[in-house]
C-alpha cells in the first residue's frame, strides 16, 4: 500500500498568500484527520472527517483555515490569508472505521510563511 | 476533553540500557492508548498500542503497561539501540460524541541512545 500521500512536502510562501495542502488517504480508509505540529503546541487535531463528512472541526484555529473532502480519496486544507504563525508541519492521517483502529500518518507538509 | 501528560520530555540512555516513558490521562472513559515514534523529517508511526481491557502488551523489545485505576500508561524499551533514537508520543482516545476516534497526544519525549 502507498500509505497516506501529502503534497507539497515543503512550501515557503509570503504572508497574505493562499496555501493549499493536499492529502490522499489510504485506499479503503473512511476516516481522515488533519493535524498540525509545532514545537510549542505539539500535535494538535485540526479537523476530523468520517465518510467525507466533517465530524469535529473544533481544532480549526480560525476562519482563515478551511478543509474539504470532496471524495473518499482526496482532501485539502486551505489557509487564506496565511500568517507567519501558521508556520508548522501539517500532517494528514487516515484510518478505517471509528473504533481504535490504527491511525496512519503521512510524511507531512512543512509550511513556512515569511 | 481529554488531557494527556507525558514525561520525561528528554531521555538519554546508553546503548543496551532500558528506557521508560510515562503518560497520564484525564478521561476515565478513554479506552485506546497508542504509542508513536517520529523520526526526523517523517510522520509519526505506530509502534505499539493497548486497549483498556488489557494491562500489558509486548512486542519484541517494546512493551506497554496500562493502569486504568491510576490513569497512566508507560512505554518500556529494552536493550536500546541507536536506531531507537527518535521522538516518542503517547496518545489516548476518548469514545463518544463528536470526539469519537479523536486522539489526544502527549507532548513527546526525545529519546537519545548513545552508542
Amino acid at each position: 500500500d502507498a500509505g497516506v500521500i501529502q503534497s507539497p512536502r515543503h512550501e515557503v510562501t509570503e504572508m497574505g498568500q493562499e496555501v493549499t495542502l493536499r492529502c490522499k488517504p489510504i485506499s479503503g480508509h473512511n476516516s481522515l484527520f488533519w493535524y498540525r505540529q509545532t514545537m510549542m503546541r505539539g500535535l494538535e487535531l485540526l479537523i476530523y472527517f468520517n465518510n467525507n463528512v466533517p465530524i469535529d472541526d473544533s481544532g480549526m484555529p480560525e476562519d482563515r483555515f478551511s478543509a474539504k473532502m470532496p471524495n473518499a480519496s482526496f482532501s485539502t486544507l486551505k489557509i487564506q490569508p496565511s500568517e507567519p504563525r501558521d508556520s508548522a508541519v501539517y500532517f494528514c492521517a487516515s484510518s478505517s472505521g471509528y473504533s481504535g483502529n490504527t491511525i496512519y500518518f503521512g510524511e507531512g507538509s512543512w509550511l513556512t510563511v515569511v | 476533553g481529554e488531557n494527556v501528560e507525558q514525561h520525561p520530555s528528554t531521555l538519554s540512555v546508553q546503548e543496551g540500557d532500558s528506557a521508560v516513558i510515562k503518560c497520564t490521562y484525564s478521561d476515565s472513559a478513554s479506552n485506546y492508548f497508542p504509542w508513536y515514534k517520529q523520526e526526523l523529517g517523517k510522520g509519526p508511526q505506530l509502534i505499539i498500542d493497548i486497549r483498556s481491557n488489557v494491562g500489558e502488551k509486548k512486542d519484541q523489545r517494546i512493551a506497554v503497561t496500562l493502569n486504568k485505576t491510576a490513569k497512566h500508561f508507560s512505554l518500556h524499551i529494552t536493550e536500546t539501540q541507536p536506531e531507537d533514537s527518535a521522538v516518542y508520543f503517547c496518545a489516548a482516545r476518548s469514545p463518544g460524541g463528536t470526539s469519537y476516534g479523536k486522539l489526544t497526544f502527549g507532548q513527546g519525549t526525545i529519546l537519545t541512545v548513545h552508542p
